[in-house]
């Protein structure tokens, strides 16, 4: 059975750094992408950036880019999403999703297994 | 690249049927059949519905379909059942990346 274990819900302060972790088992974590999704309160799903678990490449989401940090330990096949500076706007519910791709074009055609999600809370 | 568009809301009575748009470009939904569809209820994450246009993963009713025409997905709920109450998400596939949809509140009266 797939599944995707995030870490749990964080409160923290503006300024401050913070990384969440997403632990994928079930599958060989290497053959896939991993997508991070944010939703901020009361609104839609918007794509972070996707990292390949096979060699940890990475792509950002112009609006992400700069902004977080993707990363991840094959080993432990486990996906992470870093913040050096966290600012209030950055409070919200952050997904990590599997991203699966056609076996004979290899486009990424779905996004099939999601994690239960890890709700950030940033305020002074 | 920016979110795909959805309506407002969708309402329905308990064995209507409803609809809901996804409208993208050439770039994304036009240009691939990789759409797929996302349930999500209160609190909780989405859980895929529809993927490849039209194909449903195990497990999903049979209620639940998906087509596409030009730049346009569409999911379809055949018979509205009160569980149906969501929030429902389209995916469409870019070329190098993917984009969501701006997502569709459904109302069962």
């Amino acid at each position: 059975e797939v599944q995707l274990v995030q870490s749990g819900p964080e409160v923290k302060k503006p300024g401050e750094s913070l990384k969440i972790s997403c632990q994928g088992s079930g599958y060989r974590f290497t053959d896939y992408w991993i997508a991070w999704v944010r939703q901020m309160p009361g609104k839609g799903l918007e794509l972070m950036g996707i990292l390949f678990g096979g060699n940890s490449e990475t792509k950002y989401s112009p609006s992400f880019q700069g902004q977080v940090t993707i990363s991840a330990d094959k080993s432990i096949t486990t996906a992470y999403l870093q913040w050096n500076i966290l600012k209030a706007s950055d409070s919200a519910m952050f997904y990590c999703a599997r991203v699966g791709r056609d076996i004979v074009t290899g486009y990424l055609n779905t996004v099939d297994y999601w994690g239960q999600g890890t709700l950030v809370s940033v305020s002074s | 690249q920016s979110a795909l568009t959805q309506p407002r809301s969708v309402s329905g009575s308990p064995g209507q049927p409803v609809t809901i748009s996804c409208t993208g470009t050439s770039s994304d939904v036009g240009g691939y059949n990789y759409v797929s569809w996302y349930q999500q209820y209160p609190d909780k994450a989405p859980r895929l519905i529809i993927y490849d246009v039209n194909k449903r993963p195990s497990g999903i009713p049979d209620r639940f379909s998906g087509s596409k025409s030009d730049n346009t997905a569409f999911l379809t709920i055949s018979m509205l059942q009160a569980e149906d109450e969501a929030d429902y998400y389209c995916y469409s596939y870019t070329g190098s990346f993917f984009v969501f949809g701006t997502g569709t509140p459904v109302t069962v009266l």
